[in-house]
């Protein structure tokens, strides 16, 4: 029963490195999200997607792209790091828009220098 | 824009005490979750509200929800250490699932 898997676990980039957060789901669900967790933020939508090929921003896209090729997996891309994204990463699946009670993985902890 | 907002932030108590943690929401919405997070760790379901009126219970810990208020209660019933964690609300609107802050529930032994 893998649930939601994040990779990698922990990294440190340097700024303006970019990076690939990977996130994958084995429960056939089709809503997918990713949040940032910050100390005294709570956790904040970056993007979305309700189905494969199909993504929208959160509260806090700027800097993050997405894509949804597949069902299973929703990706996260860093494209210029800044250490504004030092972050804890959290991917979810819901089985669907009309049922989002959110899987969480486990969280990618990044840190920017 | 849907903003959801807990309180308190932070909850000292001592075990055996009742306590309620609120949180408020700005827009409609017929669904909301409660989530726990343990130090460290990652956020598991504890609640699904999906209706005015909804009460749903778990141990010491029982939530509602009163979408004509817009709000949603999680109350602890003679608390233990265990309990001891993160709490988090969540909203959903227009395929958007926000988060209120959390709130930091500490149990004195």
């Amino acid at each position: 029963n893998a649930g939601v898997t994040q990779t990698p676990k922990f990294q440190v980039l340097k700024t303006g490195q970019s990076m690939t957060l990977q996130c994958a789901q084995d429960m056939n669900h089709e809503y997918m999200s990713w949040y940032r967790q910050d100390p005294g933020m709570g956790l904040r939508l970056i993007h979305y997607s309700v189905g494969a090929g199909i993504t929208d921003q959160g509260e806090v896209p700027n800097g993050y792209n997405v894509s949804r090729s597949t069902t299973e997996d929703f990706p996260l891309r860093l494209l210029s790091a800044a250490p504004s994204q030092t972050s804890v990463y959290f991917c979810a699946s819901s089985y669907s828009a009309l049922n989002t009670e959110a899987f969480f993985g486990q969280g990618t902890r990044l840190t920017v220098v | 824009e849907l903003k959801v907002e807990q309180n308190p932030l932070f909850l000292s108590m001592q075990e055996g005490k009742n306590y309620t943690i609120y949180c408020n929401y700005s827009t409609t919405s017929d669904r909301l979750y409660w989530y726990r997070q343990d130090p460290g760790k990652s956020l598991e379901s504890l609640f699904v509200l999906l209706s005015n009126g909804a009460v749903k219970q778990e141990g010491r810990l029982m939530a509602s929800l009163d979408t004509k208020a817009r709000l949603s209660t999680l109350h602890i019933t003679a608390a233990v250490h265990d309990l001891s964690a993160t709490y988090f609300c969540a909203v959903d609107r227009d395929d958007k699932i926000i988060f209120g802050k959390g709130t930091r529930l500490h149990i004195l032994p």
